[in-house]
């Protein structure tokens, strides 16, 4: 399809497993963004990217989450050592626009539970 | 205090009805303003940018109070696909780039 994508889109996890989520923006979109999202709370805002620079990672919540946008076009986000509060949908959103001038289209999530 | 703010609701109203949601900011160099819908599990999408002289999209009209730095989203005769949680975003520049700030969202439910 044309939108983004997100896989999985269910993952359990393990208390202290590793786990990659893979965020496919729509074609052409320079800016992708990754947000956290807990239950009954708005999205919470992780890192950005403009194309393969990382120009904001001041959301990521510890030095166990990474994300890396290598050819400035599909973004992974792994979590290592995988705690019980990281459970959440994490979100991937992208834009056309550099910054946020412009209209963020999200995937459908990824749903991470962590026994 | 939060960044943004919105009051979670529930709002239960019946179909016709007019609703009003607020959402306040306490950054007053925010540049950009916007109003997402989030259905349940689903992602958020776009429902609507608020501009400074405030701006109406069929029965939804936002508007942009900057001196008292809040942003409201009114919804008329509303429908039972309106049910949803509505999202307050704002974009505040600054020293990080691109950082959009989502409120908690406010649940309305439509009811027959």
């Amino acid at each position: 399809g044309a939108g983004v994508s997100q896989s999985p889109r269910y993952k359990v996890a393990k208390r202290g497993q590793d786990v990659a989520l893979r965020c496919d923006p729509i074609s052409g979109h320079v800016s992708l963004f990754w947000y956290q999202q807990a239950l009954g709370q708005g999205p919470e805002f992780l890192t950005y990217f403009q194309n393969e620079a990382q120009l904001d990672k001041s959301g990521l919540p510890s030095d166990r989450f990474f994300a890396e946008r290598p050819e400035g076009s599909v973004s992974t986000l792994k979590i290592q050592r995988t705690q019980q509060e990281d459970s959440a949908v994490y979100l991937c959103a992208s834009s056309f626009s550099p910054g946020m001038s412009g209209e963020l289209f999200f995937g459908e999530g990824s749903r991470l539970t962590v026994l | 205090r939060k960044e943004v703010e919105q009051d979670p609701g529930p709002f239960n109203v019946p179909e016709g009805a007019t609703v009003a949601f607020n959402c306040t900011y306490s950054n007053s160099a925010s540049q950009s303003f916007f109003w997402y819908r989030q259905d349940c599990r689903k992602e958020p999408k776009l429902l609507m940018s608020v501009y400074s002289s405030g701006n109406e999209d069929g029965r939804f009209t936002a508007q942009l109070n900057r001196a008292s730095q809040y942003i409201s989203l009114l919804i008329r005769d509303s429908k039972l696909s309106d049910s949803a949680t509505y999202l307050c975003v704002v974009n505040i520049y600054g020293g990080s780039q691109g950082n959009l700030i989502f409120g908690k969202g406010t649940k309305l439910s439509v009811k027959p």
